[in-house]
């Protein structure tokens, strides 16, 4: 098994819905995870940290629950450059998901 | 400009060929990451490097080789390649191996035939 879960989507969503979709963890002394946004055919780049409870920035708000072990992100406001798949990475040796692929429509 | 770069880009490479990737950072990042990306199983690790002189196996170390000489590189080889190899290779590093950004390469597009 795979130390980070994620539902692989597709989510489909119209422009300015909101979306959300988590990420659990088997590793329950596991710290800091982050949030990062990968382009098709390119680099993942960081989109957020989530290191207590959570975090928020702008559109993006991310959640982290301890005892459940999961960490989800949630999207208001969908514009059409959020299309892209959301990697959720226990920040430890960085252990990746693989990855929620989200695309918004017109 | 700072950063992490790859090379190749891409390659062909027959079947039982050697071949190293090759990653270099400027940011002065003791850790260092090897990837590989597959469709539907996302980011896997090969080895990484926490530090100068040390290197560690990840999920997926059975093929491939690591040295970490000095900060800056981080080259991953292929002793003997074989089609199952043919995938995306991704470097990164990042300040220590916990609560740090991690900087990805722009990729490596291997292919095995």
């Amino acid at each position: 098994r795979k130390e980070v879960e994620q539902d692989p989507g597709p989510f489909n969503v119209p422009e300015g819905a909101t979306v959300a979709f988590n990420c659990t963890y088997s590793n329950s002394a596991s710290q800091s995870f982050f949030w990062y946004r990968q382009d098709c055919r390119k680099e993942p780049k960081l989109l957020m940290s989530v290191y207590s409870s959570g975090n928020e920035d702008g559109r993006f708000t991310a959640q982290l629950n301890r005892a459940s072990q999961y960490i989800s992100l949630l999207i208001r406001d969908s514009k059409l450059s959020d299309s892209a798949t959301y990697l959720c990475v226990r920040h430890y040796k960085l252990s990746f998901g693989a990855g929620t692929t989200v695309t918004v429509r017109a | 400009i700072a950063g992490i770069t790859q090379a190749p880009t891409s390659q062909i490479l027959a079947a039982g060929r050697r071949m190293t990737l090759r990653c270099t950072q400027d940011m002065r990042h003791n850790a260092m990451y090897w990837y590989r990306q597959d469709l539907g199983l996302g980011l896997r690790l090969i080895h990484y490097s926490n530090t100068a002189g040390t290197t560690g196996k990840g999920e997926v170390p059975d093929g491939y080789s690591v040295s970490r000489a000095n900060t800056d590189d981080f080259p991953l080889t292929l002793a003997s390649a074989v089609p199952s190899q043919t995938s995306v290779y991704f470097c990164a590093s990042s300040e220590s191996t916990e609560n740090t950004e991690a900087f990805f390469g722009q990729g490596t597009r291997l292919t095995v035939v």
